[in-house]
């Protein structure tokens, strides 16, 4: 199976400053069929998951700009260009390149 | 607007059964693989299940291969979980997700499983 690794596992940010959060695979994610599948999710207190960012860089409808992603192979970023108050919550990496796994989240909050 | 609205969640005993409902509109379910995702209490998220858009391929997590069992009815715009044998441990909330791209597209709000005696 699959282990996806999240650095740091909690992130105070200052309002307006840039938040950046890493994933690594334990093997390369690039798909048989030339796609790496590689997500991440925000989950808001008490809200159910949404998806920010599919195949490494893009960004989903409505997700604003200041997201981005990052990465190739078995290492991927997640950057917040400007965290805002809405951005707290828990963010995860997802693969779906070997059947499905998550990383274990990594908690954004306010400074 | 897509929506995603998980039903059939609740108390039930250790060894015990339920069966979940996730019904689907707003977008084309019939053309969506579906998975199930589910959530421990404070904990991160573990997918359980995936069933493409006609039923062919069906896989399942090894915690819950044996006991649990996914469907669909795309005529209903519907998604099933079966969950037989039921332990502490599959206590959760359980999103139904809609599967597109290699990605979770859609999810609903979810629906909490408690397995205690």
């Amino acid at each position: 199976d699959i282990v996806m690794t999240q650095t740091p596992l909690s992130s105070p940010v200052t309002l307006g400053q840039p938040a950046s959060i890493s994933c690594r695979s334990s093997q390369s994610l690039v798909h048989s069929d030339g796609n790496t599948y590689l997500s991440w999710l925000q989950q808001r207190p008490g809200q159910p998951p949404r998806l920010l960012i599919y195949k490494i860089s893009n960004r989903f409808s409505g997700v604003p700009d200041r997201f981005s992603g990052s990465g190739a192979g078995t290492d991927f970023t997640l950057k917040i260009s400007k965290v805002e108050a809405e951005d707290v919550g828990v963010y995860y990496c997802m693969q779906a390149t070997h059947f499905h796994t998550f990383g274990q989240g990594t908690k954004l909050e306010i400074k | 607007e897509v929506q995603l609205v998980e039903s059939g969640g609740g108390l039930v005993q250790p060894g015990g059964s339920l069966r979940l409902s996730c019904t689907a509109s707003g977008f084309i379910f019939s053309s969506y693989s579906m998975n199930w995702v589910r959530q421990a209490p404070g904990k991160g998220l573990e997918w359980v299940s995936y069933i493409d858009s006609s039923s062919t391929s069906i896989y399942y997590a090894d915690s819950v291969k044996g006991r649990f069992t996914i469907s669909r009815d795309n005529a209903k715009n519907s998604l099933y979980l079966q969950m037989n044998s039921l332990r502490a441990e599959d206590t959760a909330v359980y999103y139904c997700t809609a599967f597109a791209s290699g990605t979770y597209v859609y999810w609903g709000q979810g629906t909490l499983v408690t397995v205690s005696s």
